[in-house]
């Protein structure tokens, strides 16, 4: 089954306590994006990778990382959480059709 | 001002009636344009996609493009309560990588 896979779905931490949110597919999709959603404010690109190794901002990256090592994997990493980083964080990937993206199940993340 | 915007609803419709979900773009340039469907707790799927003006039938669901107007909608005929979902329009900017814009979504309710 085609899928986009994340864990953990729900995530209690403290501030600044590293976290890494894991994302995986199997669709062979060359395109990553990582996405938070929030009320009022929708969804907001936070990285997005091309390729293995080619990465690049998205609207929001401010205190988040990515690596993109292998084709199937793209983690979100918050180095040191804050409050404001409460969401729900969805991975996606896509293939050649540029707006047909597969979103994961979502990450639903507290930060205190 | 705010690249895709949409009306946050509810969009209340008994069923069986014609919901009428509206987008609109400020990017002249945008060539792409998509509708997602979030159930309550899940995350986005792709339902419809239209990239030249005019309208685009698929089951139930119409798509209509007016580039002229930056505007765009969504037709959902014969409305189930299993229709009800916040739907996300999504911009496709030319000149980007890899980047959808999405508004912040409508809710629709369609009533017994």
């Amino acid at each position: 089954e085609a899928q986009v896979t994340q864990n953990p779905r729900y995530l209690i931490t403290v501030t600044g306590k590293k976290l890494t949110v894991t994302c995986s597919q199997n669709m062979n999709h060359e395109y990553m994006s990582w996405y938070r959603q929030d009320p009022g404010l929708g969804l907001r690109q936070i990285y997005y990778s091309m390729n293995v190794e080619v990465t690049d901002k998205g609207d929001v990256p401010e205190g988040y990382k990515v690596s993109r090592k292998e084709k199937r994997n793209f983690p979100l990493i918050l180095e040191s959480p804050s409050p404001n980083q409460t969401s729900l964080y969805f991975c996606a990937s896509r293939g050649t059709a540029v707006g047909e993206q597969y979103f994961g199940p979502g990450t639903r993340l507290t930060v205190t | 001002q705010k690249e895709v915007e949409q009306n946050s609803g509810p969009l209340s419709v008994p069923e069986g009636a014609i919901a009428s979900l509206n987008c609109t773009y400020s990017d002249r340039v945008s060539q792409s344009f998509f509708w997602y469907r979030q159930y309550s707790g899940k995350s986005p799927e792709l339902i419809m996609s239209i990239y030249s003006n005019g309208d685009k039938e698929d089951g139930r669901f119409t798509a209509q493009l007016n580039k002229a107007s930056q505007y765009v909608s969504l037709l959902i005929r014969d409305s189930q309560p299993s229709d009800s979902a916040t739907y996300l329009c999504a911009v496709w900017m030319a000149g980007t990588a890899s980047k959808l814009t999405f508004g912040t979504g409508t809710r629709l309710q369609v009533t017994l």
